[in-house]
């Protein structure tokens, strides 16, 4: 039981570039989640999925999309990186909507 | 503009002291979570606390919460160096939006 597991650990990008951040789950949870974490400042909601088909804006979805592949799979997509899109991205699950999370270890993006 | 904040942003004691976090929010919530996270790792889960509830318990940790207030506090008792971290409050609200909020966090340093 691996948990929610994220690909790559670690990513560089130049300015223009695109990629995927890819998220997975094996609790068979319903929700599912992206934020970016700053230097010293909490999580910030980028998309969420409360269920498989769905997707939902969270507080900072500019510049990037997602995908709800499967009920195990949540990707994250950068069109065209910027560098403020620099960070820490974190994926996580929840049985349902408001209930406890379960994190992966996160994926930091460097654009250059 | 995030729902929780932690006060104080960071807090410095010595192992086997307490350590007392606190958390205000904006808005009427269904519940509150508070989270851990290690340097450079993802968040992981301590407690939640339902807004008909008033204290729990869990090991060394202790949660308060004062809906009429809208605060909560974290008690980390017999505090141990491997209790260094960063501490999130989160909370959902009752205005329909299936997620959680997550505030800037208190970054607990304990001295040897």
């Amino acid at each position: 039981n691996a948990g929610v597991t994220q690909t790559p650990k670690f990513q560089v990008l130049k300015t223009g570039q695109s990629m995927t951040l890819q998220c997975a789950q094996d609790m068979n949870h319903n929700s599912m989640y992206w934020y970016r974490q700053d230097p010293g400042m909490g999580l910030r909601l980028i998309y969420y999925s409360a269920s498989e088909g769905t997707t939902d804006k969270g507080e900072v979805p500019n510049g990037y999309n997602v995908s709800r592949l499967n009920k195990r799979e949540f990707s994250l997509r950068l069109e065209s990186a910027a560098p403020s899109q620099t960070s820490v991205y974190f994926c996580a699950s929840s049985v349902g909507n408001q209930e406890t999370q379960y994190f992966g270890p996160g994926t930091r993006l460097l654009v250059l | 503009s995030q729902q929780g904040e932690e006060d104080p942003q960071a807090l410095s004691i010595q192992e086997g002291e307490n350590a007392t976090m606190n958390c205000s929010y904006k808005t009427s919530i269904n519940n509150l979570q508070w989270y851990r996270q290690n340097s450079g790792r993802g968040l992981v889960h301590l407690i939640l606390i339902r807004s008909n509830e008033r204290e729990k318990h869990s090991g060394r940790l202790r949660v308060t919460l004062d809906t009429s207030k809208k605060s909560s506090s974290l008690l980390i008792t017999a505090s141990r160096a491997a209790d260094t971290a960063s501490y999130f409050c989160a909370t959902d609200w009752r205005g329909g939006a299936q997620k959680l909020v997550f505030g800037q966090g208190t970054r607990l340093t304990i001295n040897p």
